[in-house]
């Protein structure tokens, strides 16, 4: 079955500083989601890449996807207090198969 | 418009006894996904549904749980005589469309937590 890899599993960083989660997968992708889950809550979908190299930002984060679409990684800069929370990635090998494969997720703690 | 709405919210039973989650999913969407996540861990997929139907029931742990969704609309997880081990947060998630077609993003529930005593 489809293997995923996500590290590091705990980052612990002062507010300020920049933090950055990666995703491995054993196969080729059809596309990677990233969600965020603050302590608590629940899953909240942050943003999804499809395209081999494909590189999207938001405010503060950017998201990358592999040239092969094996791999993924997401970088936070200047953290703040609100980024705490756990970031996981999502996996699709797309085709028939419907399952989205979640990484074991990174947990940031920020200190201010 | 409303979210994904799961119930209830937290449910303490005994071993042995059976317990039903209920998922009510965005109206519209016709995948739903169910989820498990134990203290401090990634999430384990259970089952989804693409409509009424469960084409792959394979993420179930064992046969004790079971799955089913009417209407294309609300589902239950039912799991059988409960162990300690299904101690966990159980989320649901429901999508417009059905991954592999560009993907679609899921919207969970808060989820219910399972406590087995």
């Amino acid at each position: 079955g489809q293997q995923v890899m996500q590290i590091p599993q705990y980052q612990h960083v002062q507010e300020g500083e920049d933090f950055t989660t990666y995703c491995n997968s054993s196969t080729t992708l059809s596309n990677i989601q990233w969600y965020k889950q603050r302590p608590g809550g629940h899953p909240v979908f942050l943003i999804q890449l499809v395209k081999s190299g494909e590189v999207k930002k938001q405010k503060r984060l950017t998201f990358q996807f592999g040239e092969a679409k094996k791999n993924s990684s997401l970088h936070i800069t200047a953290t703040q207090t609100t980024d705490v929370g756990t970031y996981f990635c999502a996996l699709n090998s797309g085709g028939s198969n419907y399952k989205l494969t979640f990484g074991k997720g990174t947990l940031l703690t920020v200190n201010p | 418009g409303a979210g994904v709405s799961q119930s209830p919210s937290n449910k303490v039973t005994e071993k042995g006894k059976d317990v039903e989650l209920r998922c009510d999913p965005i109206s519209g969407h016709t995948a739903l996904y169910w989820y498990r996540q134990s203290l401090g861990q990634g999430l384990e997929f259970l089952i989804y549904f693409q409509g009424n139907s469960a084409p792959d029931k394979s993420g179930l742990p064992s046969d004790r749980f079971s799955a089913e969704r009417t209407g294309g609309s609300v589902s239950t997880l039912t799991i059988q005589r409960t162990q300690q081990e299904d101690s966990a947060v159980y989320l649901c998630a429901s999508s417009l469309a059905m991954l592999g077609l560009g993907g679609s993003p899921l919207h969970f529930g808060n989820g219910t937590r399972l406590t087995v005593t």
